[in-house]
């Protein structure tokens, strides 16, 4: 059971826009930033979001980051093949005094 | 280009060792903290330790008192001492770079990763 909650699966359609969840508790994300990381299948993990809503250079500007409370949310607009994959949130968690990640949510492109 | 390369993983019987390497290229080894994330096979992602630039270190409740993370800066390597390895260790071991001298949260470059199978 992972200490930040996610939907195991999504999907959308090609050129759609998608949101992911990301629900937490004042421990972590209500505390502290969130971020978001897309794995490709048979691939390591890549940064997508930092601080809750920046893009590393070289992220298109289709994936966005948001955080309200205790709940993150990372939105894919006009959805690509290509976009499909794992997406993992983490953020830090002062209970715990570690990093924690969500579950998982696997992207499905229809 | 920044570049983590992996090794020393295998397969291992409960209760062995394994040291994992990670050999670090393209930046300043001793400006980032650096860390280990494992993947159980079909499963999620989950921090394992931490060292910082400035060699603090950190390890999560899991592993701590079996697991020791070390760096060799001359060497621009990372490592993990794996002790005492149990049938749940068994994932995907990732050098993951840190952000900043002290991330454990944002990690910005992955290494392709190395399995650990422990079993009999």
């Amino acid at each position: 059971q992972s200490v930040l909650t996610q939907p195991p699966s999504a999907s959308g359609t090609p050129g759609q826009r998608v949101t992911i969840s990301c629900s937490g508790s004042t421990s972590n994300i209500g505390s502290n930033t969130v971020n978001w990381y897309q794995q490709l299948p048979g691939t390591a993990p890549k940064l997508l979001i930092y601080l809750n809503n920046q893009r590393p250079s070289g992220v298109p500007d289709r994936f966005s980051g948001s955080k309200s409370g205790t709940s993150a949310s990372l939105a894919i607009s006009g959805l690509q093949s290509k976009d499909e994959a794992d997406y993992y949130c983490a953020a830090w968690d002062d209970s715990l005094n570690g990093p924690v990640f969500g579950g998982g949510t696997k992207l499905t492109v229809l | 280009e920044v570049k983590l390369v992996e090794s020393g993983g295998g397969l291992v019987k409960p209760g062995g060792s394994l040291r994992l390497s990670c050999a670090a290229s393209g930046f300043t080894f001793n400006s980032n903290s650096m860390n280990w994330v494992r993947q159980a096979p079909g499963k999620g992602l989950e921090w394992v330790s931490c060292i910082s630039s400035s060699g603090n270190i950190y390890y999560a409740d899991s592993v701590k008192g079996r697991f020791t993370i070390s760096r060799d800066n001359a060497k621009n390597s990372l490592y993990l001492q794996m002790n005492s390895l149990r049938a749940e260790d068994t994932a995907v071991y990732y050098c993951a770079r840190g952000t900043t001298q002290t991330a454990m949260v944002t990690f910005d470059y992955w290494g392709q990763g190395t399995l650990v199978t422990v079993s009999s």
